[in-house]
């Protein structure tokens, strides 16, 4: 079967960084997202990686790595704000996206 | 800009119950989805769509229907309402399909 795994939740201090991680097990691999929610809300997209590598984005950049089946999202300076769950989704080789379940992220003053 | 537009936000149905769930983009996409989440689980697709007049099933269709007779309207049928489709439902549209999609806001159903 298709597997996304995400720790469940994390607890990081302000203006510190922190490491999200994401594995998966998939048919197939067309490019892995990743998504912020924050309570009661629409995800919004945060970055996307198809090729092994580091994409940054201002405080946030993603790492993926295909032959691990490993991607991560690391948050830098973090701020109250970036309290939320963060989604990681595969897209698989019929191009449909698998996701997991998401991680929790609580961030302490 | 609008982007994508889900009505209504929260809804209670009574077992046996019909709805449609609307959904509407301005963005001229061409896809478009619908999935359902449920706490501490992962988003799961119920439909999909490719173009006007094209649907295709996703990972859990039972219960639903969904029909896409223009590019920016993708309505969900929920017929004969069950306790198990108690959830949230987003509706999202991409430009193509490894583009990152846009979502509604979502739709609170409470099934009682």
């Amino acid at each position: 079967g298709q597997n996304i795994d995400q720790p469940t939740e994390m607890t990081a201090t302000e203006g510190a960084i922190v490491q999200i991680n994401c594995t998966y097990q998939t048919s197939g691999f067309n490019g892995l997202f990743w998504y912020q929610q924050h309570a009661g809300e629409a995800p919004t997209f945060l970055s996307y990686n198809v090729l092994d590598g580091l994409e940054e984005k201002g405080r946030f950049s993603s790492f993926l790595s295909r032959s691990k089946g490993y991607s991560y999202l690391l948050l830098k300076e973090l701020q109250m704000k970036d309290s939320a769950s963060y989604l990681c989704a595969v897209r698989d080789s019929n191009y449909q996206l698998i996701w997991g379940a998401g991680t929790k992220l609580i961030i302490k003053p | 800009n609008a982007g994508v537009t889900q009505t209504p936000k929260f809804r209670i149905l009574k077992i046996g119950q019909s709805m449609t769930l609307q959904c509407a983009q301005d963005m001229n996409h061409n896809y478009m989805y619908w999935y359902r989440q449920d706490p501490g689980m992962g988003l799961k697709l119920i439909y999909y769509s490719v173009g006007a007049g094209i649907t295709d099933k996703g990972e859990v269709p039972n219960g639903y229907n969904v029909s896409r007779s223009t590019t920016e309207d993708f309505p969900l049928r929920l017929e004969l309402a069950a306790p198990s489709q108690t959830s949230v439902y987003f509706c999202a549209s991409s430009d193509r399909e490894n583009t990152e999609a846009f979502f509604g806001q979502g739709t609170r159903l409470t099934v009682v």
